[in-house]
């Protein structure tokens, strides 16, 4: 099937790390991406990953891809509370049209104080 | 530019009755996207729009959805009739593309919530 598989929720504290994965559909996807969505806001793109790539990183944030395991996570490191928001992988087949991303469901990130 | 621009943000209707949702993507942009989203089935692409002409429609659920890009500033989705089913947050998103590229940041408008009574 054609499923982007996110964890729905995740809690950590502010400070800490955080860690949301995700695994896409197709190995031979060439963008992977990472979307932002705060409360009552459309999405933001966070970051993306070139599949020939194993790792990028941005400021506090990390892409890592395993494309053997057709797994990508986002790690942000020093968690803040206006890091809170729900956080969507998706990808681009090949088969598929150009700008018709698949979405995971999101995962809701909630950083306690 | 003030990103993408969706109106209404909240629309509250009955079943039955007619819903129109408006976009004004992001000038110099030419590709245009509507996204659905419910709880249930996440994000989904309703349609693709490319120099104002519709790419991919397979994700429209059905004759009751129907939409318009007249021109490369504005963009209808068309509900007739709508349905509770239908309730969800509309998104428009607007990008550039350039030919056999992917490596493309699509832009969100902050969305229409429909809700169907």
């Amino acid at each position: 099937g054609e499923d982007v598989e996110q964890s729905l929720f995740l809690s950590v504290r502010e400070g800490d790390s955080s860690v949301i994965n995700c695994t896409y559909t197709d190995s031979s996807s060439t963008y992977l991406y990472w979307y932002k969505q705060e409360p009552g806001a459309g999405l933001q793109l966070l970051t993306y990953i070139f599949s020939n790539m194993d790792m990028k990183q941005d400021q506090r944030l990390t892409v890592l891809l395993n494309k053997k395991d057709k797994h990508l996570s986002l790690r942000i490191a020093d968690t803040q509370t206006g890091d809170s928001a729900i956080y969507f992988c998706a990808e681009i087949p090949p088969r598929r049209s150009q700008g018709n991303l698949i979405f995971g469901k999101g995962t809701k990130l909630s950083v306690k104080p | 530019d003030a990103g993408v621009i969706q109106s209404p943000r909240h629309e509250v209707t009955e079943m039955g009755q007619e819903v129109t949702l408006r976009c004004k993507p992001i000038s110099g942009h030419n590709s245009l996207f509507w996204y659905r989203q419910t709880m249930m089935r996440g994000l989904e692409l309703l349609i693709y729009f490319n120099n104002n002409v519709p790419i991919d429609d397979s994700g429209m659920p059905e004759d009751r959805f129907s939409a318009k890009m007249p021109n490369a500033s504005f963009s209808t989705l068309k509900i007739q009739p709508s349905e509770p089913r239908d309730s969800a947050v509309y998104f428009c998103a607007s990008s550039w593309e350039g030919y056999g590229s992917r490596n493309t940041e699509a832009f969100f408008g902050q969305g229409t919530r429909l809700t169907v009574v």
